[in-house]
């Protein structure tokens, strides 16, 4: 079934412990985002990539680094993880480069807890 | 600043109608979409809108002034499946998505 596949599907986690989060998608889409979603708030965007081998930062940044080797896989780590990262964690993925009509589709999500 | 407002729940019944209002202020419009997520599970699309008006999908409607900065979704003969949050998203001059908390409905019988 063609999507994205996210792993873990959650995670408990020591503070100051690093963590990467996997996404991978089978659609060939170009671009691809990591979200994170915290109660009472919006989406909010961490890092994106426009096309293999670029990445951008999005909303939120801080704490967070991003790689695209390659057009399926788009990883988000964390290198020295906080209680405030604690959240559920979106990846998401569109046909082409950010336009008007960008459909998204996301994967199923990483709940990430930071203890 | 950006924002978008939209409540944050409601309570419908089941069969009947439902409108869920979506207030933005944004730099810029490219654009409003409409996501539905079901507790636990992915944001799934439901509705573009670009320009004026009304945009129907079945039982999914969608509606669009951008002189007042508004959107609403209408939800017709609603069904138990329909309890989820409903997530409006602008996207702006900058083509970056701006995202409502959402709206979270619930259905009863």
């Amino acid at each position: 079934i063609a999507g994205i596949t996210q792993a873990p599907t959650s995670q408990i986690l020591a503070a100051g412990r690093r963590m990467t989060l996997r996404c991978t998608q089978d659609m060939r889409h170009n671009a691809m985002y990591w979200y994170r979603q915290d109660l009472g708030l919006g989406l909010r965007l961490i890092h994106y990539s426009n096309t293999a081998g670029t990445t951008g930062k999005g909303e939120v940044p801080d704490g967070y680094s991003v790689s695209r080797a390659n057009t399926d896989d788009f990883p988000l780590t964390l290198a020295s993880a906080v209680p405030s990262q604690t959240s559920v964690y979106f990846c998401a993925s569109s046909d082409g480069p950010p336009s008007g009509a960008n459909v998204l589709t996301f994967g199923a999500g990483s709940r990430l807890t930071v203890l | 600043g950006q924002n978008i407002d939209q409540p944050t729940e409601m309570t419908a019944t089941e069969g009947a109608i439902v409108q869920i209002n979506c207030t933005y202020q944004t730099s810029g419009f490219n654009g409003l979409f409409w996501y539905q997520q079901h507790a636990g599970e992915a944001p799934t699309f439901l509705s573009y809108n670009v320009l004026d008006g009304l945009e129907e999908k079945g039982r999914f409607s969608s509606f669009l002034s951008r002189s007042k900065g508004y959107s609403y979704l209408l939800l017709k003969e609603l069904q138990m499946k329909d309890s989820a949050s409903y997530l409006c998203a602008v996207m702006d001059s900058n083509y970056q998505l701006i995202w409502g908390a959402g709206t979270k409905l619930i259905i009863k019988p």
